[in-house]
């Protein structure tokens, strides 16, 4: 089944310590994507990548870091997690092109305390 | 500026009756795409539908349709007899060819969303 397989689901962590929330999709595609989801802020880009080792920051990138070793993964790290970054977090890929929409994962609902 | 803006925050519509959630988007591109995505309570984005902007006939599918309209920069979402299970966040969407900055190449803009809720 094409998916994209994001891990993990719930998370609640203690500030400053460090976490990394893992993303794989099994489509090959070239572009790969995270967003965090905050109530009346809609969906905002952290990070994407348009293929391997190409990597660039979105709208709201401090405190993240990603990495795209291998085409089918794109790990989102917190380094130092803060309570601000509590949050709904979708990783999602597509294919390249303005006709081709994303595949989300399930979504990590990270709470930082 | 926005590039997505969605006005309506919340929606309310009774079952089997038809409901428009407005969509206006904001691009200087001859090419590009509009989506709209479906987020029930349990948080799943789930894909609906897709126009795209040198397309002339409104995309249907199923009882969901865009009415769009290109010198309006619109493109609103139809849902046509509706049921209890349309009840979620509704999100629009644009994914521009290219920008002029190769950077933004791909990236897809986000509504903030409107929450329908569908009455028995």
């Amino acid at each position: 089944e094409a998916q994209v397989t994001q891990n993990p689901r719930y998370l609640i962590t203690v500030t400053g310590k460090k976490l990394t929330v893992t993303c794989s999709q099994n489509m090959n595609h070239e572009y790969m994507s995270w967003y965090r989801q905050d109530p009346g802020l809609g969906l905002r880009q952290i990070y994407y990548s348009m293929n391997v080792e190409v990597t660039d920051k979105g709208d709201v990138p401090e405190g993240y870091k990603v990495s795209r070793k291998e085409k089918r993964n794109f790990p989102l790290i917190l380094e130092s997690p803060s309570p601000n970054q509590t949050s709904l977090y979708f990783c999602a890929s597509s294919l390249t092109g303005i006709n081709y929409g994303y595949t989300f994962g399930s979504g990590t609902r990270l709470t930082v305390v | 500026a926005q590039k997505i803006t969605q006005t309506q925050p919340g929606m309310f519509v009774q079952e089997k009756e038809a409901v428009t959630l407005d969509c206006t988007y904001d691009t200087s591109d001859q090419s590009y795409g509009l989506f709209w995505y479906k987020q029930p309570s349990s948080g799943e984005m789930i894909f609906l539908i897709y126009q795209g902007s040198y397309d002339e006939q409104n995309a249907t599918e199923g009882r969901y349709s865009l009415n769009f309209q290109k010198a309006r920069k619109s493109a609103n979402l139809v849902i046509s007899a509706s049921q209890l299970g349309d009840s979620a966040m509704y999100f629009c969407a644009m994914r521009e060819g290219f920008s002029g900055r190769g950077s933004t190449l791909g990236r897809l803009y986000f509504g903030r969303g409107t929450q329908l809720t569908v009455w028995p």
